[in-house]
């Protein structure tokens, strides 16, 4: 139990162009559902914190016009990456609380590089 | 905030020894402590967690122990095996907002 996925694993894009992860919880309710992102050999640094049908809290010093959250649902939340730059090339991993008060169980991550 | 510091960065073992790793945290109100281990490319997974009404909570060759008064927490694993080498990440979290905020990773390899 507890599996979070990610779509995509990885993509490419151009620079000034949108791209849209989503993540799902895939056997139980995510109640709460957070945004990570990852630099090579770097620790992971939360960037949002997403409720289901409530705004995004965002960490200090993350654009919240940049990095578009949504959490339509108790098992999806999409991270939209809008007119995505070079600096923006990151691993970004989204997690889900649910089961346990406290727990999260990660997604597997999306590469994103962009050109 | 928060802040949760990590040592060491690396750490290499003979297959066999034990390793320990330790992390401190700042905010007197986190009351729960993940641990992780990443593997490159991968996901992170939960491998132990303690809450802070524990001091120490085992699972086979996987401890973690808790000092509240300290501020710090630490991962032992015994008998390490080359299959354990990885990163590992501590957290800290407070009940109210779960967030997690990670230490800054620790690169274990397991010599065979």
């Amino acid at each position: 139990g507890a599996v979070v996925s990610q779509h995509p694993s990885r993509v490419i894009c151009k620079s000034g162009t949108s791209v849209k992860i989503e993540c799902r919880s895939l056997d139980f309710q995510a109640t709460t559902m957070f945004w990570y992102r990852q630099f090579p050999k770097k620790s992971l640094m939360l960037m949002a914190t997403s409720n289901e049908g409530s705004k995004a809290t965002y960490e200090q010093g993350v654009e919240k016009d940049k990095f578009l959250i949504n959490h339509a649902s108790l098992t999806l939340s999409t991270l939209t990456v809008t007119s995505a730059h070079p600096e923006d090339s990151s691993f970004y991993i989204c997690s889900g609380r649910g089961l346990g008060p406290e727990t999260q169980y990660f997604g597997p991550g999306t590469r994103l590089l962009v050109l | 905030g928060e802040n949760v510091e990590q040592h060491p960065s690396t750490l290499s073992v003979q297959e066999g020894d034990s390793a320990v790793i330790k992390c401190t945290y700042s905010d007197s109100a986190s009351n729960y402590f993940p641990w992780y281990k990443q593997e490159l490319g991968k996901r992170p997974q939960l491998i132990i967690d303690i809450r802070s009404n524990v001091g120490e909570k085992k699972d086979q060759r996987i401890a973690v122990t808790l000092n509240k008064t300290a501020k710090h927490f630490s991962l032992h694993i015994t008998e390490t095996q080359p299959e354990d080498s990885a990163v590992y990440f501590c957290a800290a979290s407070t009940s109210g907002t779960y967030k997690y905020i990670f230490g800054t990773g620790t690169r274990l390899k397991v010599l065979a």
